[in-house]
Formats: structure tokens, sequence, C-alpha cells
């Protein structure tokens, strides 16, 4: 099994471009986390998905969006990107459910946006 | 106030000393995670815990769930165990998404 994986790896953006970062996982989970890396903070939630076909905003969700149209699949969009969005990003997946399961993450994408 | 407190921030040990990480909630919690992130790396799970202690090779978890804090042991500490320490939490409520609200970090630096 590959787990979670990311692509890109790595992308440096202009302000104002767009782009989608691909998560993808083969251990039929359920739900599934968009999560930014900055240095100086613990990771924060943008974007969750509780199962296929629904997504929902986190913490940071502002200038993102998301879709679920496959099980295995949780992209992120950004429209109009800005020098505030550059951060690693980080998916990651759980079971899902009332009880706690382990998270599995993906390796990460570090974006640049000039 | 952060909801996950993690202390030290920065730890430097000599290889072979025993380390201690610790974690603080303020919030009810389902479970506490430990993960380990390696410079430029992606982050692996160390330990899940809802009660009491794990153990696994060197590494120990343990966690008290009345006074809110979850400690992270690393016996014969090696220069492979630098790395950043994370702790995070999943909230207690019903409709709980499941996400993990995450501590800074602690970066550990073993010298030889």
């Amino acid at each position: 099994n590959a787990g979670v994986t990311q692509t890109p790896k790595f992308r440096v953006l202009k302000t104002g471009q767009s782009m989608t970062l691909l998560c993808a996982q083969d251990m039929n989970h359920e739900y599934m986390y968009w999560y930014r890396q900055d240095p100086g903070m613990g990771l924060r939630l943008i974007h969750y998905s509780v199962g296929e076909g629904t997504t929902a905003k986190g913490e940071v969700p502002d200038g993102y969006n998301v879709s679920r149209l496959k099980k295995q699949n949780f992209l992120l969009g950004l429209e109009s990107a800005a020098p505030s969005q550059t951060s690693v990003y980080f998916c990651a997946s759980t079971h899902g459910g009332v009880q706690p399961s382990e998270q599995y993450f993906g390796p990460g994408t570090r974006l640049t946006v000039t | 106030k952060n909801e996950v407190e993690q202390s030290p921030q920065n730890l430097t040990a000599q290889e072979g000393e025993f380390i201690t990480i610790n974690c603080s909630y303020s919030v009810g919690i389902s479970a506490l995670h430990w993960l380990q992130q390696h410079p430029g790396g992606g982050i692996v799970s160390l330990f899940m815990l809802s009660s009491g202690k794990k153990k696994h090779g060197r590494l120990i978890a343990t966690i008290n769930i009345q006074e809110k804090h979850s400690s992270l042991h690393i016996t014969a500490s090696h220069p492979r165990d630098s790395a950043v320490y994370i702790c995070a939490v999943r909230l207690d409520y019903g409709g709980s998404q499941g996400n993990l609200i995450f501590g800074k970090g602690t970066k550990l630096s073993v010298k030889p």
C-alpha cells in the first residue's frame, strides 16, 4: 500500500496564479483532512471531508476550496494565490467514526507564493 | 491560550540520555497522539493514547486524563532520534469530525 500520497511535492507560484494539490489514499478511509504548517505554529486545519461528496471548513479555510468526488482523493485548490499561502501543506486520512483511530499523513507539499 | 501546550520547545541531549517531552491540554479529548517529523520530512504517528501507557522500542508514552497531561519518553537516546515531536489531541464531543489540534512541537537534537 502507498498510504497517503500528495502531488506535487514542491511548487512555486506567482501571486494571483491558481493551482490544485492532490491527495490520494489507498486505505479506504472515510475521513480526509488538509492542514497547513507554518513556522512557530502548530498544524492548522484548512478543510476536511467525512465522506465522498462531502466537505466542510476548518480553522483557516479562506482562500482555499476543496472537492471529494472520489473516496480516495481529496483536492485542495487555490484560486488566486497570495504570499500568505506560502506554507507546507499536509493531507491526512483516518477511518473516521466516533472511535478515535490513527491518522496517516502524506509527505507534504511545500508551496511558495512570490 | 493554546489548547495544546508542549514543553520544552527545544531540547538538546547527549547520546544515551533519557529524554522527556511534555504535553498539556485544556479541553476534553477522546485521544492524544504523539507524532514525529524529521527535518524536511513527513509526519509519522508514534502513539495514539486514550489512557495509561504505551511502549514501542525505546519510546514510552503516558497520559493522565485527570491532569490533562501526557509525556513522551525516549530511553537511551540516539542521534537518529533528532526530530520534531508533536503532540496532538482529538476533541471529545458528539459529531467530532475527527481532526486533530496540534501543539507547536518540540525540536529535539541528540548529539553523538
